[in-house]
């Protein structure tokens, strides 16, 4: 019963190299979130979308290239890969909408580790 | 620019202590606040949230707390336990889009 599921949880590759994470959500929510975790342990949000539509894209890098098939998946693709990518990557939902609560709680995935040699 | 602030940065406490752990964030004009625990090489684990109307929230021992205008949240652990151990963070929303912007944390531990 994964409610938000990432593969893969390790990512070991070269710089240079083009990489994909693959996020979906079975929650039902329409809405969903690229973060990543530095070194430091910030977590800054990359990317949100809702209902398939790109609505927030934060200073990221045009490498990063995020892709959403439809609204329980939310891909994220990074073309030639440098050191500095090297982050844990969380993947994210929510319901958005008026209804609830728990209104716009947001739900993580376990992260994918990526290191760039 | 929002900007969060988690104090202390880490804590030790024995078992069965109160504690809190403080959360403050320069723009009070947030949509709502969530608290999430995070265990060394997990994710996140979502604990309350707070809207931007309400003024607190309960979760068996976990109560948080809302000062809105002040820009301030406290994470209130009742009787903690070892089980408690991990990074606690906070983090705020503002509507179109729902970004959320994150503290810098609390690294907690309860010895027993």
């Amino acid at each position: 019963d994964t409610a938000v599921s990432q593969t893969p949880k390790y990512l070991v590759t070269q710089m240079g190299n083009d990489k994909s994470i693959k996020c979906e959500q079975n929650l039902g929510h329409d809405t969903m979130y690229w973060y990543k975790q530095d070194s430091k342990k910030f977590l800054k949000i990359m990317f949100s979308y809702n209902n398939k539509e790109l609505i927030i894209n934060e200073t990221v890098p045009n490498r990063f290239s995020p892709k959403s098939p439809d609204k329980a998946h939310l891909n994220l693709h990074i073309n030639s890969l440098e050191l500095g990518d090297s982050a844990v990557y969380f993947c994210a939902s929510s319901q958005g909408g008026t209804s609830g609560r728990r209104y716009n709680e947001q739900f993580f995935g376990p992260g994918t580790r990526l290191t760039v040699l | 620019k929002q900007e969060v602030t988690q104090i202390p940065a880490a804590l030790s406490v024995p078992e069965g202590e109160n504690l809190v752990l403080n959360c403050s964030f320069t723009d009070s004009a947030i949509y709502n606040l969530q608290w999430f625990r995070q265990d060394p090489g997990k994710g996140l684990t979502s604990l309350l949230l707070i809207q931007s109307s309400q003024r607190e929230q309960t979760s068996g021992r976990l109560n948080a707390s809302l000062d809105k205008s002040s820009g301030r949240s406290t994470l209130y652990i009742a009787a903690s336990q070892p089980g408690d151990s991990a990074t606690y963070l906070c983090a705020v929303s503002r509507g179109g889009g729902n970004k959320l912007t994150f503290g810098t944390g609390t690294q907690l531990k309860v010895e027993l």
